[in-house]
Order: structure tokens, then sequence, then C-alpha cells
């Protein structure tokens, strides 16, 4: 799997967005892009995953640039429950065989 | 979404016993597991990958015969840590793979193992 490089650390102001940036420019034309955080002493939650196109779900957005080379995931209205380590992963799709390999994350703080 | 189980949730054992811990998935079937190990303030790394019916894939430097992973159905995977030292204490996490949801991976909970 390509490897990706996100900040270590990131601050955000409850009720603010969220833009959580991640660069993976080795990517292949067939890897996907997922996100997935960890919320202290808990297990990985997927939030969101995308190709090439934008992607939205009730958890957040997805913009993935034209060159596929980054990404950012984008939490529109950040809460107190949002702080967590944030993975950005590539992966073939349909692969369920496959194991998500995870980097160091971001770790996103939400405050008051 | 689907529910991945961990069992038990936290566990505390002497230096030299055996430790068992279950990961069920609850509303589908997985074909395949994967177990991940994580110390504090580091990422989850990846230990072996679980097929139902076949033997484990152990990433390189994981010990097979410390770490005993077994996949007997579609919905448990088990992973026993032998003879436990100190070093063992870890946050273990398990994930299934749904099936008809190849871009998935659903995790359960983790489990705090603490070796004394």
């Amino acid at each position: 799997d390509a490897k990706t490089t996100q900040p270590p650390s990131m601050d955000c102001a409850e009720g603010r967005a969220a833009n959580l940036p991640c660069n993976h420019s080795t990517i292949s034309g067939n890897e996907y892009v997922y996100w997935y955080r960890q919320i202290h002493s808990q297990g990985p939650q997927y939030i969101i995953h995308g190709l090439k196109n934008n992607e939205t779900n009730e958890m957040a957005s997805l913009i993935i640039t034209e060159d596929r080379k980054s990404s950012t995931l984008i939490l529109p209205h950040a809460t107190l429950r949002d702080t967590a380590v944030y993975y950005c992963i590539v992966r073939v799709d349909g692969q369920a065989g496959t194991a998500l390999i995870f980097g160091k994350g971001t770790t996103l703080s939400v405050s008051s | 979404g689907a529910v991945v189980s961990q069992h038990p949730s936290w566990v505390i054992c002497k230096s030299g016993t055996s430790v068992k811990i279950e990961c069920r998935s609850l509303d589908f079937q997985a074909t395949t597991m994967f177990w991940y190990r994580q110390f504090p303030k580091q990422s989850l790394m990846l230990m072996a990958t679980s097929n139902e019916g076949s033997k484990a894939t152990y990433e390189q430097g994981v010990e097979k015969d410390k770490f005993l992973i077994n996949h007997a159905s579609l919905t448990l995977s088990t992973l026993t840590v032998t003879s436990a030292h100190p070093e063992d204490s870890s946050f273990y996490i398990c994930s299934a793979a749904h099936g008809l949801a190849g871009y998935e991976q659903y995790f359960g909970p983790g489990t705090r193992l603490t070796v004394t």
C-alpha cells in the first residue's frame, strides 16, 4: 500500500470546521483513500472513503485533489466528541482480505 | 453498521500465564479477521491476518508460537498470548472484514492486557 503523510496534531474550536490534510503522492490508480478515527482507548471507527470524486456522508466530507496526490477530511461542525486520532489510509478497494495499515495519524483536539 | 465485540475488555494476568482474547462478529460473517497491537501513544500495528478454517498469517517479527490465533468459525477468532511477560502488556484490537462490503473493516473495542 502507498504511504500517507499527515500532520501529527491539529487544534480546532468547537463548532468550527476541522480540515485534516493527507498527502499520498504515490497512490496507485486503483487505490482508494480511507479515513478512520480512534477515540482514546477504543477501536478505530470508519469515517469515509473515496477514489477520485468528493464524498460526503453524515459524519464528514472527503475532498480529493484532481491529481489524487492529496486529500482533506472535513468535519463541518466539530464537537468535543470529535477529539481523536484521525488516520488516512490508502488501499485497493474490494479486498476484504487485505488489512488496513495504520500510520501515525493526526491527533485532533477540539476545545470549547 | 456491523458490530464486532471483544472479550474481555481488560485483563490482568501474572507473568508466565496464558491469556485468551475473543473477537466476535455479531451480525455478519467474517471470512477474514485481523489482530492488531497498540502500545501507549503509538499507532496500531498489524500482528496477523486470520482466515476462517486456515492458519493465520503473521507479520514479520510476530512470534506465532507466542501469539496463537484460531479462527474456527465465521464469527469467532481467538488470540492466545502464551507465557505472557510484562512487555506483552498492550491494547489488543481485532477487526473483521465483511465479505459483501470489502471496503469496510469493522473494529472491536479492544482488550487491555496488563501482565504483572
